[in-house]
């Protein structure tokens, strides 16, 4: 079983639309959640960290997370062309754990 | 602040070479984590090294070696090359106290490709 899970996609969305990235995890004492957006032939850019049950809110973005069911999520909202990447979910336990990272959801944003 | 640098950013060699990448992470953060990313394989986790010390090791072959100076700059050497370590490779820092839970911070890579 894989530590991080996502699909991998391509989600297709219409621009101005709501995109919904999910993301579960295994290790259950994890309590650091990240979002990270890389375009193609770049290296992964932070988006969102969160580290609490509940949605925390950054402009256009909203990470949600629920630990009871292992899941994190990443809204998009007022989805733009310019939002068209790969988004990567990380997930570290406390400590000195590693940061394990999914193998990202790939997303269209349709013009 | 100046983000993570890291050098060279390409890089060709053939098979049997050995290549030495390079990392300065950002002021002030003293750990750095290395990641392999090939295309279907995602961001594959190779070490972290903190305060000269590696805490963590991915499976890899020992072909795969890093190490971290005092000022927290940090090396990757790859031994014997072959084809398949054709990649992106990533290097990210972080504050990496004890506690730590903040967020990595990664560089733009070096594009390796082997001849």
């Amino acid at each position: 079983q894989k530590e991080v899970e996502q699909n991998s996609g391509p989600l297709s969305v219409p621009e101005g639309a709501i995109a919904s990235l999910n993301c579960t995890y295994s290790d259950r004492v994890s309590q650091s959640f990240f979002w990270y957006r890389q375009y193609s032939g770049k290296s992964p850019e932070l988006i969102m960290s969160i580290y609490s049950n509940g949605d925390k809110e950054d402009g256009r973005f909203t990470a949600q997370l629920n630990k009871a069911s292992q899941y994190v999520s990443l809204l998009i909202r007022d989805s733009q062309p310019s939002d068209s990447a790969t988004y990567l979910c990380a997930v570290k336990a406390g400590g000195y754990q590693k940061v394990t990272f999914g193998t990202g959801t790939k997303l269209q944003v349709i013009p | 602040k100046a983000g993570v640098t890291q050098t060279p950013r390409y890089l060709i060699k053939t098979r049997g070479q050995q290549v030495t990448l390079s990392c300065s992470p950002i002021s002030g953060h003293r750990s750095v984590s290395w990641y392999q990313q090939t295309p279907g394989q995602g961001l594959q986790f190779l070490f972290e090294y903190f305060s000269e010390t590696q805490r963590n090791k991915g499976n890899f072959p020992g072909r795969f070696s890093g190490r971290q100076f005092s000022n927290s700059r940090s090396e990757m050497n790859v031994s014997t090359l072959e084809l398949g370590d054709s990649a992106l490779y990533l290097c990210a820092s972080s504050l990496g106290e004890g506690s730590d839970n903040q967020p990595q911070h990664f560089g733009d890579g070096t594009r390796l490709s082997i001849l």
